[in-house]
């Protein structure tokens, strides 16, 4: 089984400040199979990024994801409110699908 | 637009079995596929298994194979999953979610129900 690893595990910046959250892979992942979401407090996750680096449907163009074979990065290019979560990266494949363990994004 | 809408939540003795039912709609039911993800309460995401909607064709996770079980009803757009022998570690939301991109299973899941928290306790 494949096991994602994502640091930071908690990440506080302020508005206006840039962040980037790491997914890093037990082995290597094809780009297509790696998904972030996005989990607000309370509510069900939310489609992020898909294929590595293509926004899901009504995702702002402030995120933006990266990466190959074992490492892959979300980048968040100017914080607002509104984006504070839990961010997860997933991966598909032999069948299966794993998360990594999510990165908090706080904001100051 | 398609809205997964799950139902209420549950309070079950350790022992007993629960079944969740998610109800799709704003597209073709039979087109894709559901999964079944739950999050134990502060933590992280976990993968349960998937039903062909079309076929009824399932695969589980291992570690619940022998214990979950999920169905649905093409008639009314209804999934459904049932975990046997409830323990205190099922406790968790329990979300289902239509497969999304790339060809069959889906690489990933988009949309995701609401969730239904299931207890369990004595």
């Amino acid at each position: 089984e494949i096991v994602l690893t994502q640091s930071p595990g908690t990440l506080s910046l302020s508005p206006g400040e840039r962040a980037t959250l790491s997914c890093r892979a037990s082995q290597s992942v094809s780009s297509s199979y790696l998904t972030w979401y996005q989990q607000k407090p309370g509510q069900a996750p939310r489609l992020l990024m898909y294929g590595a680096s293509n926004r899901a449907t009504g995702i702002p163009d402030r995120f933006s994801g990266t990466g190959s074979g074992t490492d892959f990065t979300l980048t968040i290019s100017r914080l607002d409110p509104e984006d504070i979560a839990v961010y997860y990266c997933q991966q598909y494949g032999s069948s299966r699908y794993t998360f990594g363990q999510g990165t908090k994004l706080e904001i100051k | 637009q398609v809205q997964l809408v799950q139902s209420g939540a549950e309070v079950k003795e350790p022992g007993a079995s629960v079944r969740v039912s998610c109800k799709a709609s704003g597209y073709t039911f039979t087109s894709s596929y559901m999964h079944w993800v739950r999050q134990a309460p502060g933590q992280g995401l976990e993968w349960m298994g998937i039903i062909n909607l079309s076929a009824a064709g399932t695969s589980y996770a291992q570690k619940f194979r022998g214990r979950v079980t999920m169905t649905r009803d093409t008639s009314t757009s209804t999934v459904y999953m049932e975990l046997n022998s409830l323990r205190s570690e099922d406790t968790a939301v329990y979300y289902c979610a239509r497969g999304f991109g790339g060809s069959g299973w889906g690489t990933c899941f988009d949309p995701w129900g609401q969730g239904t928290l299931v207890t369990v306790s004595s």
